[in-house]
């Protein structure tokens, strides 16, 4: 299957910092990709949907200037954790699309926020 | 409502086969996808389905659909150790593929 690469896989940052979190398709190209977060042991919440060239679309309760997103190029797109919060804690995973209706995850980025 | 409900736990000894099932709400799913997670890492597809299709069988995986009762199961047949994560069963919204509802997650545990 096709590979989706998320980085750093886990990060530590203190409160009122800002974190970017980068999700690459290594080897194909996805118009659209995807933001989830994962609290533990719980099932994936969908944050937002990620379109190239344009603004994302955000999930209803995701505040939008909290978690930036960019999709610059067909394959990357980024997520800015801006202000960091010890609430913010959490696994953040995104997946992309090749074609439907597969889609491909990354491995997660663990965030901890103190 | 865009409920998927699935069972928590499911412990089998190795070589036994394993059912894991899902129940969904959205009737105009046009795909159901089953993915597994190993701790600390991302999601794996590991199949996934087409609404009007009632069966699909991979290797060791086999997907049954009841598209009347909106039940979703995965069997694993010969379960071995390295299957032991936790199970997601996923149904894409409507007729949009692009985005999908993640079940509760079911953890398997396989003992030898």
């Amino acid at each position: 299957g096709a590979v989706v690469s998320q980085h750093p896989s886990w990060v530590i940052c203190k409160s009122g910092t800002s974190v970017k979190i980068e999700c690459r398709s290594l080897d194909f190209q996805a118009t659209t990709m995807f933001w989830y977060r994962q609290f533990p042991k719980q099932s994936l919440m969908l944050m937002a949907t990620s379109n190239e060239g344009s603004k994302a679309t955000y999930e209803q309760g995701v505040e939008k200037d909290k978690f930036l997103i960019n999709h610059a190029s067909l394959t990357l797109s980024t997520l800015t954790v801006t202000s960091a919060h010890p609430e913010d804690s959490s696994f953040y995973i995104c997946s992309a699309s090749s074609q439907e209706p597969e889609a491909f995850f990354g491995q997660g980025t663990r965030l901890t926020v103190v | 409502g865009e409920d998927v409900e699935q069972s928590l736990f499911l412990s089998v000894r190795e070589g036994d086969s394993s059912v894991i099932n899902c129940t969904y709400t959205d009737s105009s799913s046009t795909y159901l996808y089953w993915y597994k997670q190993e701790p600390g890492a991302g999601l794996q597809l590991l199949t996934y389905i087409f609404s009007n299709m009632d069966m699909k069988q991979d290797q060791r995986l086999t997907v049954l659909l009841n598209k009347k009762d909106k039940h979703l199961s995965l069997r694993i047949a010969d379960t071995q150790t390295g299957d032991s994560a936790i199970y997601f069963c996923a149904e894409t919204q409507g007729g949009n593929t692009d985005k999908l509802i993640f079940g509760t997650g079911t953890r398997l545990q396989v003992f030898p």
